[in-house]
């Protein structure tokens, strides 16, 4: 099925720093979702964003929907250890019922 | 617990051999759906359940797979004829459906198979 464009498909940091990640597409999506996947565990919600243009933040972390709602964008600030783990995007398409298409991953790695 | 549940954690199988993978979604929640995460990559959809309606097996990969979902609650992805390909990790949600934030799909651990 169609993917999403989600990048950097890894990162390196120190802990203390800043991270983003992006999604885009070329199709319009209605909904964004941002999960969080630890090892041997399946992916665990982290933002919901279900209008173009709102921002949304969960403690260190702020998601946006874009204006033209083909993309959004996840920062994690201050970074600590425990944000190791691959996040991943999803969206859902008014012409595809309840079917997320979900991007590839970022691998997040952060140096203490 | 209150979260989605699933079993095996862990298969490994011959090729040809047939697989059960069994789902048990948050209580409450009507739509269940399955997703296939190979090594590295994102998750690809198989099939959705909502309450009574139909199936959309619109993902599944082949006429191999199949699902069902019994009393509205367990749901079972069973694999026939295993191939090495179909090695990956099994994944399964559940939402609710006809509420805010009625796509939040929460998500099981997940079921590792491994064919030989």
């Amino acid at each position: 099925g169609q993917q999403l464009n989600q990048s950097p498909q890894s990162m390196f940091i120190q802990e203390g720093e800043d991270v983003s990640m992006n999604c885009t597409s070329s199709s319009i999506f209605n909904t964004w979702l941002w999960y969080k996947q630890d090892p041997g565990e399946g992916p665990v919600l982290l933002i919901a964003l279900y209008k173009a243009g709102e921002l949304t933040s969960n403690g260190r972390l702020t998601a946006q929907f874009g204006i033209t709602r083909k993309d959004s964008f996840l920062n994690i600030s201050a970074s600590i250890p425990s944000d190791v783990g691959i996040y991943f995007c999803a969206g859902l398409r008014e012409t595809s019922g309840s079917r997320l298409t979900f991007g590839e991953g970022t691998q997040l790695t952060v140096n203490p | 617990g209150a979260g989605v549940s699933q079993s095996p954690s862990n298969k490994v199988t011959e090729k040809g051999k047939d697989v059960e993978l069994r789902c048990d979604p948050i209580s409450g929640h009507t739509a269940l759906y399955w997703y296939r995460q190979s090594l590295g990559q994102g998750l690809e959809f198989l099939i959705y359940f909502q309450g009574n309606s139909a199936p959309d097996k619109s993902g599944l990969p082949s006429d191999r797979f199949s699902a069902e979902r019994t009393g509205g609650s367990v749901s079972t992805l069973t694999i026939q004829r295993t191939q090495q390909e179909d090695s990956a990790v099994y994944l399964c949600a559940s939402s609710l459906v006809g509420t805010s934030g009625a796509y939040t799909q929460y998500f099981g651990p997940g079921t590792r198979l491994t064919v030989l």
